[in-house]
């Protein structure tokens, strides 16, 4: 099962908005509503943002925002602030028998 | 409310193995898949595998499928990652995380650092 791609890296100024994609096959993002994301500072736990493509988990700041089109996720960071960067990952449920499969990865650098 | 937490950091020679637990509290510990995955220096989040703690079924990808063991006891709620012959490629932090009710890693363990140096 090969990981979901992801830009390696993403930049913004503070209260820019930067989007962050996400690309699978049909046999994942394409094929099911259960993408999620996760920002992660490292060494921490990661923490979920957004679930089943545009939900956000209670707590979560509405400045973080999700979709997808085909076989493509996106999360947007709306707002950019310097306490989001960090990296972030998405997730999919798979076909495989893995079930779930992560995004490579993209770090946010505010400017 | 849902915690996992994770026994604190090892450290292990070349060729050892380690064995990182994971104690989940505030859920019904059979009912939800618990996974396991790791992030090496400089690296992504790294998928290593599942665990049914309702029967003990395991699935492990393919790259350390001759290596690790995920075990549970259901008596203390704890799952049991071992990881042997261990390499400095296994220096890493190691996440418990569950699949909750929704698609999603919706709790995470705190981490355990794993340090493999001679």
């Amino acid at each position: 099962q090969s990981a979901l791609t992801q830009p390696a890296s993403v930049s913004g100024s503070p209260g820019q908005s930067i989007t962050i994609s996400c690309t699978g096959t049909s046999s994942d993002v394409g094929g099911y509503h259960y993408v999620s994301w996760y920002q992660h500072f490292p060494g921490k736990a990661p923490r979920l943002i957004l679930y089943d493509v545009s939900d956000r988990p209670s707590g979560v700041s509405d400045r973080f925002s999700g979709s997808k089109s085909g076989n493509t996720a996106s999360l947007t960071i709306s707002g950019l602030q310097t306490e989001d960067e960090a990296d972030y990952y998405c997730c999919s449920y798979t076909t495989s028998n893995t079930f779930y499969v992560f995004g490579t990865g993209t770090k946010v650098t505010v400017l | 409310q849902v915690q996992l937490v994770q026994s604190g950091a090892e450290v292990r020679k070349p060729g050892a193995s380690v064995k990182v637990s994971c104690k989940a509290s505030g859920y019904t510990f059979s009912g939800y898949y618990l996974y396991w995955v790791r992030q090496a220096p400089g690296q992504g989040l790294e998928w290593m595998g599942w665990l049914n703690p309702h029967n003990g079924g395991t699935n492990y990808a393919h790259k350390f499928q001759a290596r690790v063991t995920m075990t549970r006891d259901t008596s203390i709620s704890t799952a049991y990652m071992e990881l042997n012959s261990l390499t400095s490629d296994d220096t890493a932090v190691y996440f418990c995380t569950r699949i909750g009710s929704i698609a999603a890693y919706d709790a995470w363990g705190q981490g355990t650092l794993v340090t493999v140096s001679s």
